[in-house]
Formats: structure tokens, sequence, C-alpha cells
């Protein structure tokens, strides 16, 4: 199957910074990204949906500028927590999609836990 | 909106046993595809088995395979000769055909215990 990284996969930071998060695609082209948040013992919360060159689609209730999602190539995707605070503390996890799949599957990265102090 | 329902939280087996998971959605589409993703405690979401609504034959992988019942809309999956890396979460997931809308919705999960 395809394989998506990111990083990193594990992130502290205090109150009030901010933190970025990368997502890439290594053997295959995205031409879209999703971003998704996990709490514990829960499912996966779709937070947006970013195609290459252009802005990201947020889903209702995600806000958008403190969650900043960029695009840039269509092998990278980065999710920037801006002014972090401690309950955006969570799972966050990208997954990668490309119009070439036959069923339009995702591949998931291995996710980045942020822990905000 | 589409929606996925998981009815069973937790299931267990016992190794080398069969595991069959529900799942249930709903849609106003005709064509559409579904999925199976499997979560372990790495937390890593790996793609298990798809499906696509059109193809009324039943996709098999290996050891895993579904039973899609369009009409019902029902996909379930059943997992043959369990071993104890299947423990894992597994979550049942949606998504419509048209290209721009490509998003998963997904179901609550079902953790699934292995009794060796």
């Amino acid at each position: 199957g395809a394989v998506v990284s990111q990083h990193p996969s594990r992130v502290i930071c205090k109150s009030g910074t901010s933190v970025k998060i990368e997502c890439r695609s290594l053997d295959f082209q995205a031409t879209t990204m999703f971003w998704y948040r996990q709490f514990p013992k829960q499912s996966l919360m779709l937070m947006a949906t970013s195609n290459e060159g252009s802005k990201a689609t947020y889903e209702q209730g995600v806000e958008k500028d403190k969650f900043l999602i960029n695009h840039a190539s269509l092998t990278l995707s980065t999710l920037t927590v801006t002014s972090a605070h401690p309950e955006d503390s969570s799972f966050y996890i990208c997954s990668a999609g490309d119009r070439g799949f036959p069923l339009g599957e995702q591949y998931f990265g291995p996710g980045t836990r942020l822990t905000v102090t | 909106a589409q929606t996925v329902t998981q009815s069973q939280p937790e299931m267990s087996v016992q190794e080398a046993e069969t595991v069959t998971l529900s799942c249930t959605y709903d849609t106003s589409e005709s064509d559409y595809y579904l999925f199976w993703y499997k979560q372990p405690p790495s937390r890593q979401m790996i793609l298990v088995i798809r499906q696509e609504a059109y193809k009324q034959q039943n996709a098999t992988e290996n050891r895993f395979s579904v039973n899609f019942q369009k009409a019902a809309k029902s996909f379930s999956l059943k997992i043959s000769d369990s071993q104890l890396g299947d423990a894992a979460m597994y979550f049942c997931a949606y998504r419509a055909p048209n290209f721009g809308n490509e998003k998963l919705t997904f179901g609550t999960g079902t953790r699934l215990t292995i009794i060796p």
C-alpha cells in the first residue's frame, strides 16, 4: 500500500506557542490530504480537506485561524496549531489520497501526539 | 448526510476462530465506496478491505472478507482464523463517489480483543 509519513510523532509545547506538523506522501502524489483529530477511545474527527495549491476546506466548528493548513506540493501538507492551549492536546492524524486510486481510498500517517502544557 | 453506525463497541474472539463485525450506513446515493480500517495500539490506521457499491461480489483479502448487503445498507467484516495481531479498533467508513467530495465518514469503531 501507499506510504504516508508524519512528523513529529510526539511534540510537547507550551501554552501560547505554535507547533507545525508535517504530512508527506512518500511514494505517490497526493492530490488531496485530510487532517483528523482523534480523542482517546473515539473515532476520527475530520478537521479539514486540502487540495494541492488551493485553500483548505474546514469542517464546521473548526477554527481556520487556529488550525492553519498548507498543501504546498503534491507530497507535503502541513498543519500549524497556532497559539496552542491545553485543550488542543490531542492525537492528530493526516491521510492522503490520489485521484488515481480506483476507489478513492486514503492512506494514513502514523499520527502526532500533541501535548500542550 | 451520510452516517455510519457500528453497534458493537467491543467484541472478543478466541484465537483461530471467526468473528464478524457489523456496520450499517445511511445514504441516498446509489454508487459509493465502503472501507474497513484497522487501528492497532500503535494508532496507525491500516486499510483492511474496500468495496465498490456497484459490485455485487463481496470483497476478500486473505482472512478478511465482507458481507455487503446493499439493500439493507449493511457492510460487515468477517475475520477468519483470528490471530493475536488482529487485536485492534476497527472502523467502517463510507465515501461518496464524487470528485471533490472524497472525505470519509467513519463509524464509532469496534474494539476487537483476541483471546489466546
